[in-house]
Protein backbone atom coordinates (compact mmCIF):
# COMPACT_ATOMS: atom_id res chain seq x y z
CA UNK A 1 0.00 0.00 0.00
CA UNK A 2 1.98 3.52 -1.22
CA UNK A 3 1.55 6.52 -0.06
CA UNK A 4 2.87 8.71 2.69
CA UNK A 5 2.15 8.94 6.26
CA UNK A 6 2.27 10.90 8.84
CA UNK A 7 2.22 10.31 12.63
CA UNK A 8 0.54 11.27 14.79
CA UNK A 9 -2.20 12.40 13.54
CA UNK A 10 -3.06 14.64 16.85
CA UNK A 11 -0.66 16.08 18.56
CA UNK A 12 -0.66 18.62 21.85
CA UNK A 13 2.73 20.76 23.16
CA UNK A 14 3.02 22.40 26.36
CA UNK A 15 4.46 25.93 25.75
CA UNK A 16 8.34 26.06 25.22
CA UNK A 17 8.56 21.88 24.26
CA UNK A 18 9.85 20.76 21.08
CA UNK A 19 7.89 18.34 19.15
CA UNK A 20 8.62 16.43 16.22
CA UNK A 21 6.40 15.36 13.14
CA UNK A 22 7.04 12.26 11.09
CA UNK A 23 6.98 11.92 7.91
CA UNK A 24 7.15 8.47 5.84
CA UNK A 25 6.79 7.95 2.13
CA UNK A 26 7.26 4.94 0.32
CA UNK A 27 6.62 6.17 -2.83
CA UNK A 28 10.49 6.16 -4.25
CA UNK A 29 9.81 10.05 -4.16
CA UNK A 30 12.99 12.40 -4.40
CA UNK A 31 11.77 15.39 -3.45
CA UNK A 32 9.75 16.22 0.14
CA UNK A 33 7.89 19.26 1.25
CA UNK A 34 6.77 20.38 4.76
CA UNK A 35 3.52 22.87 4.71
CA UNK A 36 1.38 24.74 7.50
CA UNK A 37 -2.08 25.39 7.37
CA UNK A 38 -3.76 28.00 8.98
CA UNK A 39 -7.91 27.79 9.03
CA UNK A 40 -9.84 29.76 6.09
CA UNK A 41 -5.88 30.01 4.47
CA UNK A 42 -3.60 28.67 1.77
CA UNK A 43 -0.42 26.38 2.24
CA UNK A 44 2.59 28.06 2.85
CA UNK A 45 5.84 26.29 2.57
CA UNK A 46 8.34 25.36 5.47
CA UNK A 47 10.90 23.67 4.28
CA UNK A 48 11.69 21.12 1.30
CA UNK A 49 14.15 18.61 0.02
CA UNK A 50 15.28 17.31 -2.98
CA UNK A 51 18.11 14.88 -1.99
CA UNK A 52 19.31 13.04 0.81
CA UNK A 53 21.33 15.08 3.31
CA UNK A 54 20.01 18.68 1.97
CA UNK A 55 17.08 20.84 2.44
CA UNK A 56 16.40 24.10 1.48
CA UNK A 57 14.06 26.93 3.32
CA UNK A 58 10.52 27.68 2.28
CA UNK A 59 8.51 30.66 3.08
CA UNK A 60 8.06 30.24 6.84
CA UNK A 61 11.37 28.28 8.31
CA UNK A 62 12.04 30.42 11.30
CA UNK A 63 11.35 28.00 14.25
CA UNK A 64 11.11 24.76 12.44
CA UNK A 65 13.88 22.38 11.93
CA UNK A 66 14.14 19.63 9.42
CA UNK A 67 16.63 16.58 8.74
CA UNK A 68 16.22 14.07 5.53
CA UNK A 69 18.94 11.40 6.67
CA UNK A 70 16.91 8.72 4.42
CA UNK A 71 15.19 9.68 1.64
CA UNK A 72 12.18 8.12 2.66
CA UNK A 73 11.73 9.98 6.00
CA UNK A 74 11.32 13.86 6.31
CA UNK A 75 10.77 14.70 10.23
CA UNK A 76 9.71 18.39 10.72
CA UNK A 77 10.65 19.47 14.55
CA UNK A 78 8.43 22.81 15.90
CA UNK A 79 10.44 24.50 17.99
CA UNK A 80 9.65 26.83 20.88
CA UNK A 81 11.18 29.76 18.47
CA UNK A 82 7.80 29.30 17.06
CA UNK A 83 5.38 31.60 18.47
CA UNK A 84 2.09 30.55 16.75
CA UNK A 85 2.35 26.74 16.15
CA UNK A 86 -1.22 25.91 16.11
CA UNK A 87 -2.25 24.81 12.64
CA UNK A 88 -2.51 21.63 10.49
CA UNK A 89 0.87 20.24 9.46
CA UNK A 90 0.94 18.73 5.62
CA UNK A 91 3.86 16.85 4.46
CA UNK A 92 4.35 16.03 0.28
CA UNK A 93 6.16 14.56 -2.08
CA UNK A 94 6.82 14.10 -5.64
CA UNK A 95 9.19 12.64 -8.33
CA UNK A 96 12.19 15.11 -10.01
CA UNK A 97 11.44 14.58 -13.45
CA UNK A 98 13.07 18.06 -14.45
CA UNK A 99 10.55 20.87 -14.77
CA UNK A 100 7.63 21.87 -12.92
CA UNK A 101 5.29 19.35 -13.23
CA UNK A 102 5.96 16.86 -11.11
CA UNK A 103 2.86 16.54 -9.09
CA UNK A 104 3.17 17.02 -5.18
CA UNK A 105 1.29 14.15 -3.36
CA UNK A 106 0.34 14.80 0.02
CA UNK A 107 -0.35 13.35 3.22
CA UNK A 108 -2.79 12.85 5.96
CA UNK A 109 -1.77 15.88 8.31
CA UNK A 110 -0.77 16.46 11.85
CA UNK A 111 -2.44 18.54 13.16
CA UNK A 112 -0.82 20.41 16.52
CA UNK A 113 -2.44 21.93 19.23
CA UNK A 114 -0.36 24.31 21.84
CA UNK A 115 -2.10 24.21 25.08
CA UNK B 1 4.85 38.81 -7.84
CA UNK B 2 4.94 35.65 -5.94
CA UNK B 3 1.09 35.60 -5.24
CA UNK B 4 -1.75 33.39 -6.72
CA UNK B 5 -5.25 35.21 -5.90
CA UNK B 6 -8.16 33.25 -5.56
CA UNK B 7 -12.06 33.86 -5.68
CA UNK B 8 -14.18 33.64 -4.41
CA UNK B 9 -13.52 32.27 -0.88
CA UNK B 10 -16.74 30.30 -0.63
CA UNK B 11 -19.16 29.13 -3.12
CA UNK B 12 -22.93 27.87 -2.65
CA UNK B 13 -24.63 26.01 -5.66
CA UNK B 14 -27.36 23.42 -5.79
CA UNK B 15 -26.90 19.99 -7.30
CA UNK B 16 -26.13 19.60 -10.88
CA UNK B 17 -25.35 23.23 -10.89
CA UNK B 18 -22.06 24.48 -12.54
CA UNK B 19 -19.01 25.55 -10.10
CA UNK B 20 -16.72 28.40 -11.29
CA UNK B 21 -13.18 29.19 -9.03
CA UNK B 22 -11.28 31.81 -10.19
CA UNK B 23 -7.27 32.15 -9.69
CA UNK B 24 -5.02 34.98 -10.93
CA UNK B 25 -0.87 35.37 -10.85
CA UNK B 26 1.17 38.26 -11.91
CA UNK B 27 4.55 36.22 -12.64
CA UNK B 28 4.28 35.42 -16.09
CA UNK B 29 7.25 33.24 -15.37
CA UNK B 30 4.92 30.16 -13.89
CA UNK B 31 4.28 27.51 -16.28
CA UNK B 32 2.72 24.82 -14.16
CA UNK B 33 -1.04 24.90 -12.84
CA UNK B 34 -2.69 22.60 -10.71
CA UNK B 35 -5.75 22.57 -9.07
CA UNK B 36 -6.13 20.54 -5.71
CA UNK B 37 -9.21 19.11 -3.81
CA UNK B 38 -9.02 19.07 -0.05
CA UNK B 39 -12.20 17.32 2.62
CA UNK B 40 -12.11 18.57 5.81
CA UNK B 41 -9.11 16.92 8.38
CA UNK B 42 -7.55 15.23 4.85
CA UNK B 43 -4.68 16.16 3.04
CA UNK B 44 -5.23 18.03 -0.73
CA UNK B 45 -5.18 15.58 -3.55
CA UNK B 46 -4.08 16.73 -6.99
CA UNK B 47 -7.55 17.40 -9.25
CA UNK B 48 -6.03 18.17 -12.43
CA UNK B 49 -3.45 20.48 -13.75
CA UNK B 50 -2.50 22.39 -16.91
CA UNK B 51 0.48 23.77 -18.30
CA UNK B 52 0.07 27.35 -20.73
CA UNK B 53 0.26 25.92 -24.05
CA UNK B 54 -3.39 24.79 -23.90
CA UNK B 55 -6.14 26.90 -23.51
CA UNK B 56 -8.21 24.05 -21.69
CA UNK B 57 -7.91 20.95 -20.20
CA UNK B 58 -10.93 18.37 -19.42
CA UNK B 59 -11.25 15.32 -16.94
CA UNK B 60 -14.79 14.42 -16.40
CA UNK B 61 -16.91 16.99 -14.85
CA UNK B 62 -13.61 18.90 -14.19
CA UNK B 63 -12.25 21.77 -16.45
CA UNK B 64 -9.61 24.17 -16.53
CA UNK B 65 -9.87 27.50 -18.73
CA UNK B 66 -6.48 28.88 -18.95
CA UNK B 67 -6.15 32.77 -20.45
CA UNK B 68 -2.49 33.32 -20.47
CA UNK B 69 -2.78 36.84 -21.51
CA UNK B 70 -5.19 37.54 -18.94
CA UNK B 71 -3.07 35.68 -16.47
CA UNK B 72 -5.99 33.94 -15.29
CA UNK B 73 -6.87 30.35 -14.88
CA UNK B 74 -10.53 28.84 -13.84
CA UNK B 75 -11.61 25.62 -12.19
CA UNK B 76 -15.06 24.81 -14.04
CA UNK B 77 -17.38 21.73 -12.34
CA UNK B 78 -19.90 20.54 -14.23
CA UNK B 79 -23.21 18.74 -12.64
CA UNK B 80 -22.04 19.68 -9.23
CA UNK B 81 -22.44 16.81 -6.60
CA UNK B 82 -22.98 17.39 -3.04
CA UNK B 83 -19.78 15.03 -2.48
CA UNK B 84 -18.00 17.57 -4.08
CA UNK B 85 -18.33 19.60 -1.11
CA UNK B 86 -14.83 20.85 -0.10
CA UNK B 87 -12.51 23.11 -0.24
CA UNK B 88 -10.53 23.96 -3.18
CA UNK B 89 -7.15 25.13 -4.20
CA UNK B 90 -5.11 26.68 -7.11
CA UNK B 91 -1.51 26.99 -7.18
CA UNK B 92 1.59 27.34 -9.58
CA UNK B 93 5.21 26.73 -10.24
CA UNK B 94 7.68 28.48 -12.11
CA UNK B 95 9.58 25.65 -12.97
CA UNK B 96 11.19 24.92 -9.51
CA UNK B 97 9.38 22.50 -6.82
CA UNK B 98 7.61 25.28 -5.11
CA UNK B 99 4.06 25.67 -5.60
CA UNK B 100 2.27 28.70 -4.46
CA UNK B 101 -0.88 28.41 -3.27
CA UNK B 102 -3.99 29.94 -3.75
CA UNK B 103 -6.19 30.86 -0.24
CA UNK B 104 -8.54 28.38 -0.98
CA UNK B 105 -12.62 28.27 -2.04
CA UNK B 106 -14.90 26.22 0.11
CA UNK B 107 -17.91 24.80 -1.96
CA UNK B 108 -20.77 23.09 -0.91
CA UNK B 109 -23.41 21.44 -2.99
CA UNK B 110 -26.26 21.48 -1.92
CA UNK B 111 -28.93 18.73 -2.38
Amino acid sequence: DGGITQSPKYLFRKEGQNVTLSCEQNLNHDAMYWYRQDPGQGLRLIYYSQIVNDFQKGDIAEGYSVSREKKESFPLTVTSAQKNPTAFYLCASSILGGGSTDTQYFGPGTRLTVL
Amino acid sequence: QQQVKQSPQSLIVQKGGISIINCAYENTAFDYFPWYQQFPGKGPALLIAIRPDVSEKKEGRFTISFNKSAKQFSLHIMDSQPGDSATYFCAASKSSYKLIFGSGTRLLVRP
